[in-house]
């Protein structure tokens, strides 16, 4: 069964930076768009960002365009989300989400990891 | 941006009741939307894509209608397991959105 495993969440202050990873396996991840979509605490589901399965289009929320990055490895079958700028707000738990077929809607997710901005 | 409006907030009803969910599209997303289910401390889990088109796994009990503004999510027979929050995502335009979430309760 198709995994996928996030790290790197933290607590962290308003300001600072952190890159997420998602390792993932059991599918084959250069054919995949991959998604991170996030969730405060609480709260509904947010989408974040996509890349596509090349990695040579990439798509942000408003709330995160020009601090946070995507990117992928395909050679390590690992995404990843560089976060700059981190404000309260951006508290959540951050799921990666692989795309079904060609199509942007999620068929696997991973576990989440957390992600805390606060002073 | 799409904006995806569900309701009600909040649905509480009995095993083995019909549940009958609903989201709105701000404009067409022709028959490009999707739902999940979340339950407690997991990750969502897609049910229906393309409107009615049910993921790999996914019981015969629900099953999705709708294109273009109105979408409907019915669980035909309420299990146990079947209590939990219920969101709609569009993938028709960037930025992709979710709806704010249906919970379907214990009555």
């Amino acid at each position: 069964e198709v995994q996928l495993l996030e790290s790197g969440g933290s607590l962290l202050q308003p300001g600072g930076s952190l890159r997420l990873s998602c390792a993932a396996s059991r599918f084959t991840f250069s054919s995949n768009a991959m998604s991170w979509v996030r969730q405060a605490p609480g709260k509904g589901l947010e989408w974040v960002s996509t890349i596509s399965p090349g990695a040579s289009t990439t798509f942000y929320a408003d709330s995160v365009k020009g601090r946070f990055t995507i990117s992928r490895d395909n050679s390590k079958n690992t995404l990843y989300l560089q976060m700059n700028t981190l404000r309260a707000e951006d508290t959540a738990i951050y799921y990666c989400a692989k795309a079904i077929e060609t199509k942007n809607y999620f068929d696997y997710w991973g576990q989440g990891t957390l992600v805390t901005v606060s002073s | 941006e799409i904006v995806l409006t569900q309701s009600p907030a909040t649905l509480s009803l009995s095993p083995g009741e019909r549940a009958t969910l609903s989201c709105r599209a701000s404009q067409s997303v022709s028959s490009n939307l999707a739902w999940y289910q979340q339950k407690p401390g997991q990750a969502p889990r897609l049910l229906i894509y393309d409107a009615s088109n049910r993921a790999t796994g996914i019981p015969a009990r629900f099953s999705g209608s709708g294109s273009g503004t109105d979408f409907t999510l019915i669980i035909s027979s309420l299990e146990p397991e079947d209590f939990a929050v219920y969101y709609c995502q569009q993938r028709n335009n960037w930025p992709l959105t979710f709806g704010g979430g249906t919970k379907v309760e214990i009555k």
